[in-house]
């Protein structure tokens, strides 16, 4: 079964700090990773995804997140914060051995940066 | 170009009462998906549509939930005799033909009331 866990309900962080928001999956076939990111009273965006090849993916806004295969995590990451990363960050999974496309989306992490 | 568009952006209703919502994908997107984005909660998988294939209804919690896309685009997701627990964001999404690997777009979402 595929599942996802994001075991930070809040990150807290000061401007200008790295950051770092957690998340692991689960899966039977290979994984591909996504990032979202909801902002108040908006709906979610697309920041980054890792599919196959460089374990080191960039994406929008400055963010980064890293696969890792044998920790099963693919957390993302940035060197320096803004007071406007502030938002809800999801992760989500497809496992490429169903036949579907739905994504398993983990619980959220509140990321909270501080001026 | 236009993004992904729902309507209505809110919606209350009394216990009971059916309730329709409307998702419009962007042009071109053949892969549709409904989530339902609970307080405190991830998103929830409930159906996704891709081309002409038999949809994915692995995600709906009733036989109360139905949803149908008609034409390969506009989609409808109705709730009947909605209950309480009903009450939530509904997110809409659409992406590229269903490779796995596509990011998904989201429109802003309907919050639903249910009193």
């Amino acid at each position: 079964a595929q599942s996802v866990a994001q075991p930070e309900d809040q990150v807290n962080v000061a401007e200008g700090n790295p950051l770092t928001v957690k998340c692991t999956y689960s899966v039977s076939g290979n994984p591909y990773l996504f990032w979202y990111v909801q902002y108040p009273n908006r709906g979610l965006q697309f920041l980054l995804k890792y599919i196959t090849g460089d374990n080191l993916v960039k994406g929008s806004y400055g963010f980064e997140a890293e696969f890792n295969k044998s920790q099963t995590s693919f957390h993302l990451k940035k060197p320096s914060a803004l007071v406007s990363d502030s938002a809800l960050y999801f992760c989500a999974v497809r496992d490429d051995s169903y036949n579907t496309d739905k994504l398993i989306f983990g619980t959220g992490t509140r990321l909270q940066v501080f001026p | 170009g236009a993004g992904v568009s729902q309507s209505p952006s809110n919606k209350v209703t009394e216990k009971g009462k059916d309730v329709e919502l409307r998702c419009d994908p962007i042009s071109g997107h053949t892969a549709l998906y409904w989530y339902r984005q609970s307080l405190g909660q991830g998103l929830e998988f409930l159906i996704y549509f891709q081309g002409n294939s038999a949809p994915d209804k692995s995600g709906l919690p009733s036989d109360r939930f139905s949803a149908e896309r008609t034409g390969g685009s506009v989609s409808t997701l109705t709730i009947q005799r909605t209950q309480q627990e009903d009450s939530a964001v509904y997110l809409c999404a659409s992406s590229l033909a269903g490779r796995g690997f596509n990011e998904q777009f989201f429109g802003p979402g309907t919050r639903l009331t249910v009193l």
